[in-house]
Order: C-alpha cells, then structure tokens, then sequence
C-alpha cells in the first residue's frame, strides 16, 4: 500500500446500528494515526491519534484499534446515532513532524 | 479557548485574479498547515509553519501558491493568477509544537471559487 486507503467510501446505517470502517496505510516508516471525524459545515474535529502497534482507543461510543505491522485501523462505533453522521478520515503521520497524509474518508449516514 | 479562524469563509474570484487567505491559529500554537481540498478528492497536504519559518514547501501544487507567517501567529496562504483548478476548500490547522504524536486543530475553512 503506497497510499492511505479508506473503506468503505459511504455508508448508509439504521440509528443503533453499529458499524465499524478500515484505514489502510503504508506499514513502513510508521509515526502515528490519526483519526478525525468532519461534520457537514464544521471543522475536522480530531477523535484519537494513536502510535504504537496494538493501541486501542475509546471515546464515549467511539473506539479504534491499530495494527501497524499490517499498516491498519479499525474505527468502531457502537449504537449509532444521528449525531453521528459525517465524514471520518484517517491520516498517517509518515515522519515525526506533523505532516498528515489523508485517506479519503468515509461517509457515514446514520438514519433516525 | 477560542479556536483556529479563518477568513474570509468564502471567495469568489475572477480567473488571474490574486487571493489571500488568512489564518488565525490557537493562541500558544507554534506549528500550523495548510490543507486545501478540491472536489471529490481528499484533504491534500500544502504546507506547514514550525514557528515564522516553512521547512517543507515540497506540497505547494505551484509557484502560483506562496505562504507566509508573522509574529509566531497569523499565516496568509497567497495564490497569484488563480485558474480554476484552485478551486476548492483550503483548510488551516494548527497544534501545540510539532510533532506526530499531536491532534491538529482545524479552522472551518475557506471555499474558494474561481470562475
């Protein structure tokens, strides 16, 4: 994998469903993984950064896993709600500034 | 605290025109990017600021597109002849120092139109 890959593009998901999508990124000269969740109209807002292989995170009903021998993460939501509809990106630091490479992010409906 | 603004929140310019767009990161922040985001494509990477200084210019798409930052503070993204492949959402973050491991906070943008 050259570049960072998200899966799927959109989802389309039943409030209290939950649902989880992948980011796929170059396992080699691995910094950190970033996740942020952009909301239509408002800014990018960050969820977890996360730096060593095997870290989880969770924040509220938001959880996200990494593996970066493999170069993936699993972003996880649990009981999904309306509010929770947006747009989730993934990004890769690939030195040990701040330079972010994004995926393409995937675009999460929520239906009431 | 107040957050990272931007402005103006939209631009419509006439094609060779020049822009400037401003922004105004977290107080206290010393490093701030640029990210510009056209249509149906992800958020690209354009530049970064550790401080008043640019260590990487490499994301630039063109010469057309300069950055500068004063004071530690305020930065302008500047394009010169915009066409309109410069269309799009330009974005500006900004974190506590530089560095992997921290979260970047984003302004909400500006949407720029050239026709």
């Amino acid at each position: 994998i050259l570049n960072v890959e998200q899966s799927p593009q959109s989802l389309h998901v039943q409030e209290g469903d939950s649902t989880n999508f992948t980011c796929s990124f170059p396992s080699s000269n691995f910094y950190a993984l970033h996740w942020y969740r952009w909301e239509t109209a408002k800014s990018p807002e960050a969820l977890f950064v996360m730096t060593l292989n095997g870290d989880e995170k969770k924040k509220g009903r938001i959880s996200a896993t990494l593996n970066t021998k493999e170069g993936y993460s699993y972003l996880y939501i649990k009981g999904s709600q309306p509010e929770d509809s947006a747009t989730y990106l993934c990004a890769q630091n690939v030195d040990a500034g701040n330079m972010l490479t994004f995926g393409g992010g995937t675009r999460l409906m929520v239906k009431p | 605290g107040a957050g990272v603004s931007q402005s103006p929140s939209n631009k419509v310019t006439e094609k060779g025109k020049d822009v400037e767009l401003r922004c105004d990161p977290i107080s206290g922040h010393t490093a701030l990017y640029w990210y510009r985001q056209s249509l149906g494509q992800g958020l690209e990477f354009l530049i970064y600021f550790q401080g008043n200084s640019a260590p990487d210019k490499s994301g630039l798409p063109s010469d057309r597109f300069s950055a500068e930052r004063t004071g530690g503070s305020v930065s302008t993204l500047t394009i010169q002849r915009t066409q309109q492949e410069d269309s799009a959402v330009y974005l500006c973050a900004s974190s506590p120092r530089r560095g992997a491991a921290y979260e970047q906070y984003f302004g909400p943008g500006t949407r720029l139109t050239v026709t």
